[in-house]
């Protein structure tokens, strides 16, 4: 089955630690993002990715990293300096990014402890 | 800054009931409006993607318009069920890989 799969579902860290949250789609797609949801707001663009080996910050990009050495992979790292981790994540892709339908992820919940 | 604002935040109808909920943007660089379902436990799904002022798209018994010049997309739903029960989301793309979503409508169907 074509699909996105995001890992782990939950996710606990200590104060201070860097973490990676993964994302991996075999829907053959070139565009790739991540949102964050906190509650009562919108998904929020973190980054998105075009094509391979490039990537572009969304909105709250600050503590926060991605690499995209694959097309069919798309990690998120959630650094120390990002001032307030804890929130659900969500990964997606699209064929392109022009306003095409996006594929979601289940998501990953973060608790920073 | 793009705002997309979504009303009512949340909506409890009874089975059977029509009911809609809107979704408002900003009416210049327009270049697609996406609505989205998502369930409990689930990932968000797609149900429309509308790209011309004046479409109208249809999908089973939900449906959306879309005027572009004034800057809002109409979600129907005509005789709610309750699997209908969900959060649904509306993102607007202004054509720049810029894209923002809405908060979402959550919907609550009891029978």
């Amino acid at each position: 089955d074509g699909g996105i799969t995001q890992s782990p579902k939950y996710l606990f860290r200590k104060e201070g630690q860097n973490v990676t949250l993964s994302c991996e789609q075999n829907l053959n797609h070139d565009a790739m993002y991540w949102y964050r949801q906190d509650p009562g707001q919108g998904l929020r663009l973190i980054y998105y990715s075009q094509i391979v080996n490039d990537f572009q910050k969304g909105d709250i990009a600050e503590g926060y990293s991605v690499s995209r050495e694959k097309k069919e992979s798309f990690p998120l790292t959630v650094t120390s300096a990002q001032k307030n981790p804890t929130a659900f994540y969500l990964c997606a892709s699209s064929y392109e990014t022009s306003g095409y339908e996006q594929f979601f992820g289940p998501g990953t919940r973060l608790t920073v402890l | 800054i793009l705002n997309v604002e979504q009303s009512p935040q949340s909506l409890h109808v009874q089975e059977g009931d029509s009911t809609n909920f809107t979704c408002s943007f900003p009416s210049s660089n327009f270049y697609a409006l996406h609505w989205y379902r998502w369930e409990t436990a689930k990932s968000p799904e797609a149900l429309f993607v509308m790209t011309l002022n004046g479409d109208e798209k249809k999908k089973g018994r939900i449906s959306a318009t879309l005027n572009t010049k004034e800057g809002y997309s109409y979600l129907y739903i005509k005789g709610s069920q309750p699997e209908d029960s969900a959060t649904y989301l509306c993102a607007f793309f202004p054509g720049n890989n810029d894209m923002r979503f809405g908060a979402g409508t959550r919907l609550t169907v009891k029978p």
